[in-house]
């Protein structure tokens, strides 16, 4: 399987904290894309990172990607309880579109 | 904007029945809709790619004939479960993109489907 691998599994912390998520993967890539999925609910895009790229931020989202480690991470800073719901990274290698999805974190913002 | 809907957003069957849910993008034209399958707490798993006017592409183990993919149009595409078993009870989600160079996809906010 493609699949990547997150994490910690379920992660959980105050308001105010960082959270930090971590994805591996197995092959190359085009890009590494982070979605956000709030329970019972569909997904939404938060943040892509091209392979050529090291680092990107968007308001309080960071993302690294280091190929060579076939890793990647997501730090939300300030946490927020909004922002409590499952993160999955997703691998694009350039087939079509198609996404290859992580296992997920799990990730609970207590106040 | 982008916005994917699904209906229905859930559905109680019995077992042997089909089930029928649609994917609709409702501000653009998605020539590509994907279509997953996530179980509780798990990630998602790729089902099938759908593009307007030709046949699904599935994924590797999954029945074809079992997940029918129909996409007629390039607002709408749907997945037929036929004769549905308590096993394929699961939470599906489609996916659009507005076009085939486009990395990445709006969701619909999924279906749970619960055959009994």
């Amino acid at each position: 399987s493609q699949q990547g691998e997150e994490d910690p599994q379920a992660l959980s912390i105050q308001e105010g904290e960082n959270a930090t998520m971590n994805c591996s993967y197995k092959t190359s890539i085009n890009n590494l894309q982070w979605y956000r999925q709030n329970s019972g609910r569909g997904l939404v895009h938060l943040i892509l990172i091209r392979s050529n790229e090291r680092e990107k931020h968007s308001g309080r989202l960071r993302v690294t990607l280091d190929t060579s480690k076939k890793s990647s991470s997501l730090l939300i800073t300030a946490s927020r309880a909004a922002d409590t719901a499952s993160y999955f990274c997703a691998t694009d290698v350039g087939t079509a579109s198609k996404l290859t999805f992580g296992t997920g974190t799990r990730l609970q913002v207590m106040l | 904007g982008a916005v994917v809907s699904q209906h229905p957003s859930r559905v109680i069957c019995k077992s042997g029945t089909s089930v029928k849910i649609e994917c609709r993008s409702l501000d653009f034209q998605a020539t590509t809709m994907f279509w997953y399958r996530q179980f509780p707490k798990q990630s998602l798993m790729l089902m099938a790619t759908s593009n307007e006017g030709s046949k699904a592409t599935y994924e590797q183990g999954v029945e074809k004939d079992k997940f029918l993919i129909n996409h007629a149009s390039l607002t709408l595409s749907t997945l037929t479960v036929t004769s549905a078993h308590p096993e394929d009870s699961s939470f599906y989600i489609c996916s659009a993109t507005k076009s085939k160079y486009q990395e990445t996809q709006y969701f619909g906010p999924g279906t749970r489907l619960l055959v009994l």
